[in-house]
């Protein structure tokens, strides 16, 4: 149980265009998503929080008008890259909360996915 | 702000040593703490996680430790193998349902 896709698990695309990352609880309902990113030797971090439902909230330094995020359902979170440029080339990884487990004692993370922008 | 700093950054052993990672965090009021394993270009695998209230989880040849009020865990590995060589990862969560805040990583290279 508690399993987390990611998709696609890799993409190439040019500069100036648009890639769309999709995060789903396979058997669970989740009513938060975070998305990290991890560029490379560096540490996993959090660049917003997706509540279903709602807006996402933003870490500083994270453009929110760049950086489209949607979680219009209990199982599905999506992360759209606008006008990609190489600096946001990066491995964006996806956690999802257990909405049945009381206190999120557990995060469940996606597989990731590998963004090269060209 | 919380920060999360693990030693060393990278290790090296051969087969069968048992071995020490180390973690510390600067806010010592957290929920929980997770130790996970990330494969060169692959997600996360979750490998304990300790709540605040607890001092130690064990799972088969891996015990992690929790003295929180130091603001330090350990991940213990024991009769170290070549399968576990990857980055191993610590990162805590500050309250319930929040974000969770990662450490750098310990690369780990085990030789046989």
């Amino acid at each position: 149980g508690a399993v987390v896709s990611q998709h696609p698990s890799w993409v190439i695309c040019k500069s100036g265009t648009s890639v769309k990352i999709e995060c789903r609880s396979l058997d669970f309902q989740a009513t938060t998503m975070f998305w990290y990113r991890q560029f490379p030797k560096q540490s996993l971090m959090l660049m917003a929080t997706s509540n279903e439902g709602s807006k996402a909230t933003y870490e500083q330094g994270v453009e929110k008008d760049k950086f489209l995020i949607n979680h219009a359902s209990l199982t599905l979170s999506t992360l759209t890259v606008t006008s990609a440029h190489p600096e946001d080339s990066s491995f964006y990884i996806c956690s999802a909360r257990d909405r049945a487990v009381a206190g999120g004692l557990e995060q469940f993370f996606g597989p990731g996915t590998r963004l090269t922008v060209l | 702000k919380q920060e999360v700093t693990q030693i060393p950054a990278a290790l090296s052993v051969p087969e069968g040593e048992n071995l020490v990672l180390n973690c510390s965090f600067t806010d010592s009021a957290i929920y929980n703490l997770q130790w996970f394993r990330q494969d060169p270009g692959k997600g996360l695998t979750s490998l304990l996680l300790i709540q605040s209230s607890q001092r130690e989880q064990t799972s088969g040849r891996l015990n992690a430790s929790l003295d929180k009020s130091s603001g330090r865990s350990t991940l213990y590995i024991a009769a170290s193998q070549p399968g576990d060589s990857a980055t191993y990862l610590c990162a805590v969560a500050n309250q319930a349902g929040t974000a969770l805040i990662f450490g750098k990583g310990t690369t780990l290279s085990v030789s046989s």
